[in-house]
């Protein structure tokens, strides 16, 4: 069952605390995408990455790293930088140039 | 920078009604443009995908329509339903030296009602 899948679908971190939120697809796609969505909001592209041991940052990188170590995964870890970091995350993928973007189900990220 | 808009940011329709989205990117170096659709808590589902060489595409009750040169796309959805109530965003895929980049935009809120 080919797909994008993110796990923990809901996670609650202390303040000052780093979280890993997980990434990965079974596509075989060499692009990937992480996005944070806020409430009424579009999507606002974080990181994002072309091809293994290769990513670039996005418009909202700081506060936030990523690695692509493996082509199906892509996971980003939200550190203590980050001023803001409850919102909902998604990660998307896409097989090459030019071709359909799919997402996974994400994960609402809760900072208590 | 690339920059996208979407416009209504909200719609509220009776059902039956014929419709359209719009969004209009800054940036007209763009490899495609891609429209999604998201239920309230959900990922995102792809609705059509539109490569800069094409002018349309179609799947069923919905056509998308790109206009590369103005930086336009619309979403025209026809005989709307209640079950075509989500938000709908549009996405364009950057070429040349930002290729790779996908910037959306941020969303247009439909509610059809019975």
């Amino acid at each position: 069952d080919g797909g994008i899948t993110q796990s923990p679908k809901y996670l609650f971190r202390k303040e000052g605390q780093n979280v890993t939120l997980s990434c990965e697809q079974n596509l075989n796609h060499d692009a990937m995408y992480w996005y944070r969505q806020d409430p009424g909001q579009g999507l606002r592209l974080i990181y994002y990455s072309q091809i293994v041991n290769d990513f670039q940052k996005g418009d909202i990188a700081e506060g936030y790293s990523v690695s692509r170590e493996k082509k199906e995964s892509f996971p980003l870890t939200v550190t203590s930088a980050q001023k803001n970091p409850t919102a909902f995350y998604l990660c998307a993928s896409m097989l090459g140039r030019g071709a359909e973007a799919f997402f996974g189900q994400g994960t609402r990220l809760t900072v208590v | 920078k690339q920059e996208v808009t979407q416009i209504p940011a909200a719609l509220s329709v009776p059902e039956g009604e014929n419709l359209v989205l719009n969004c209009s990117f800054t940036d007209s170096a763009i490899y495609n443009l891609q429209w999604f659709r998201q239920d309230p808590g959900k990922g995102l589902t792809s609705l059509l995908l539109i490569q800069s060489s094409q002018r349309e595409q179609t799947s069923g009750r919905l056509n998308a329509s790109l206009d590369k040169s103005s930086g336009r796309s619309t979403l025209y959805i026809a005989a709307s339903q209640p079950g075509d109530s989500a938000t709908y965003l549009c996405a364009v895929l950057a070429g040349g030296t930002s290729y790779g980049k996908l910037t959306f935009g941020q969303g247009t809120i439909l509610t059809v009602h019975p």
